[in-house]
C-alpha cells in the first residue's frame, strides 16, 4: 500500500506564525512519531503516539510544540509563534508494532524555514 | 540515556568498490535492536539493514551487511560493490527492546559518495 505521506512539503512561515503539518501513516500502523531533524544532524525525537494516546511528549522543544492524532491515523504537528531555531525538516514515521517488532517507516518530511 | 556516535563525518569511494561506516553506542539496556538508515537527497529515510542484540549473526541484507561487536558496543555498515545510488546520508540509529514501540535514537550521520 501507500507509504507514509507528509504536507506541506516546503513551508515558509515568518517569524511568530503558527504552522501545522500533518502526517498520514501507512493504513492499520498503531504507532505513529515525530522527529525533527536539524540541517546536517540526525533526527530528534520529539513525540509519540499509540493510536490516539500521545504516550511520549518529552522530545517537544517548548510549550510552542503541540500534536494530536485525534482518530488514531491522521497527526497535525502544531508550532506557535514559530521562531528561527525552528527552523528544521519534520519527518513522521509510523510503525504496526508485532510482538516486539518495530521497524519504523518514514515519510518524505517538510521543510519549515522560519524568516 | 542512549547516545549513538558516528565518527565518520563524510566518506568518498569510487564506484564498486566496498566501503564501512562506523558507529558505536553506548546503553545500559541488554535488549536492544540496531538500525542502518539511508536519506538519500530526496529526503525520505529507508531502512537499509536491522540487528536484534541478542542474535549473535551478523545481519546481511544483499550487497549490505554488519559488524556488530556487542562487548565493543559497535555496530558497523558494510556496502559492497557500491553503486551510485548508493550515494546518500547514511544514519546509525538505537532502539530499546521492550513491549510496545519505542522511539529511534540516531547518530550524527555519515554523507557517503560514490564516485563514478
Amino acid at each position: 500500500g501507500a507509504g507514509v505521506s507528509q504536507s506541506p512539503r516546503y513551508k515558509v512561515a515568518k517569524r511568530g506564525q503558527d504552522v501545522a503539518l500533518r502526517c498520514d501513516p501507512i493504513s492499520g500502523h498503531v504507532s505513529l512519531f515525530w522527529y525533527q531533524q536539524a540541517l546536517g544532524q540526525g533526527p530528534e525525537f520529539l513525540t509519540y503516539f499509540q493510536n490516539e494516546a500521545q504516550l511520549d511528549k518529552s522530545g517537544l522543544p517548548s510549550d510552542r510544540f503541540f500534536a494530536e492524532r485525534p482518530e488514531g491515523s491522521v497527526s497535525t504537528l502544531k508550532i506557535q509563534r514559530t521562531q528561527q531555531e525552528d527552523s528544521a525538516v519534520y519527518l513522521c514515521a509510523s510503525s504496526l508494532p508485532i510482538l516486539l517488532t518495530d521497524t519504523q517507516y518514514f515519510g518524505p518530511g517538510t521543510r519549515l524555514t522560519v524568516l | 540515556a542512549q547516545t549513538v556516535t558516528q565518527s565518520q563525518p563524510e566518506m568518498s569511494v569510487q564506484e564498486a568498490e566496498t566501503v564501512t561506516l562506523s558507529c558505536t553506542y553506548d546503553t545500559s539496556e541488554s535488549n536492544y535492536y540496531l538500525f542502518w538508515y539511508k536519506q538519500p537527497p530526496s529526503r525520505q529515510m529507508i531502512l537499509v539493514i536491522r540487528q536484534e542484540a541478542y542474535k549473535q549473526q551478523n545481519a546481511t541484507e544483499n550487497r549490505f551487511s554488519v559488524n556488530f561487536q556487542k562487548a565493543a558496543k559497535s555496530f558497523s555498515l558494510k556496502i559492497s560493490d557500491s553503486q551510485l545510488g548508493d550515494t546518500a546520508m547514511y544514519f546509525c540509529a538505537f532502539m530499546k527492546k521492550i513491549q510496545g514501540a519505542q522511539k529511534l535514537v540516531f547518530g550524527q550521520g555519515t554523507r557517503l559518495t560514490i564516485n563514478p
